[in-house]
């Protein structure tokens, strides 16, 4: 079955530096996002891309967040300046189309350490 | 804004018996979703419901979609150790975005 995948699977890196987290959706999906899960609570939405821009982001994708598809298989989430907050699992997601129909298909992670 | 209560938070049960655990909502929504997430791993799809009275099973998960749409129910039936791990409900109304309920973190004991 097509899976959504995340590289790496685990990131540490120092506060202030930029981290980039990978994500290959499933192939035939057109619709891309991203969620983050902070240690025991639940998982929140990030952000919505579809069409090559940004369809919807929630208060917590802040200018420090951006998003792109640089290319026909990937979609990237770049934190520029990270923060010890900013610690946490990033799950990318994807589905077929928009709409009510069609759920979304996660990753496995990138758990980001921010020291 | 909106608020979404799951329950229980946690349960500890013996092998073979039956679940249930639900989210209630203050706001209307056109999907729910029950997700299931092992300790290191990305949520995965259970149940995927889309009209209001809508009653789904997928093996020994059963799901409802509440009439009023402000609600659902998951039941597990014959509990497996299997079954093991935390379960979420993420309704979405009009937006893209999937609102994620706190979890019920399951435990069944062999």
């Amino acid at each position: 079955e097509p899976e959504v995948t995340q590289t790496p699977s685990h990131q540490v890196t120092q506060m202030g530096q930029e981290v980039i987290l990978r994500c290959v959706p499933i192939s035939n999906h057109l619709y891309f996002y991203w969620y983050r899960q902070i240690l025991g609570q639940k998982v929140e939405f990030l952000v919505s891309f579809y069409n090559n821009e940004i369809s919807e982001k929630s208060e917590i994708f802040d200018d420090q967040f951006s998003v792109e598809r640089p290319d026909g298989s990937n979609f990237t989430l770049k934190i520029r300046s990270t923060k010890l907050e900013d610690s946490a699992m990033y799950f990318c997601a994807s589905r077929t189309t928009g709409g009510s129909i069609s759920p979304l298909h996660f990753g496995n992670g990138t758990r980001l350490t921010v020291t | 804004g909106q608020q979404l209560n799951q329950s229980p938070q946690s349960m500890f049960i013996q092998e073979g018996e039956d679940v249930s655990m639900n989210c209630t909502s203050s706001s209307i929504f056109n999907t729910w979703l029950w997700y299931k997430q092992d300790p290191g791993e990305g949520p995965v799809l259970l149940i995927a419901l889309y009209k209001a009275g809508e009653l789904t099973s997928n093996g020994r998960l059963t799901a409802q979609f509440g009439i009023t749409r402000k609600d659902s129910f998951l039941n597990i039936s014959a509990s497996i150790p299997s079954d093991v791990g935390i379960y979420f409900c993420a309704p979405r109304g009009g937006s893209e975005k999937l609102v994620f309920g706190k979890g019920t973190k399951l435990t069944v004991n062999p």
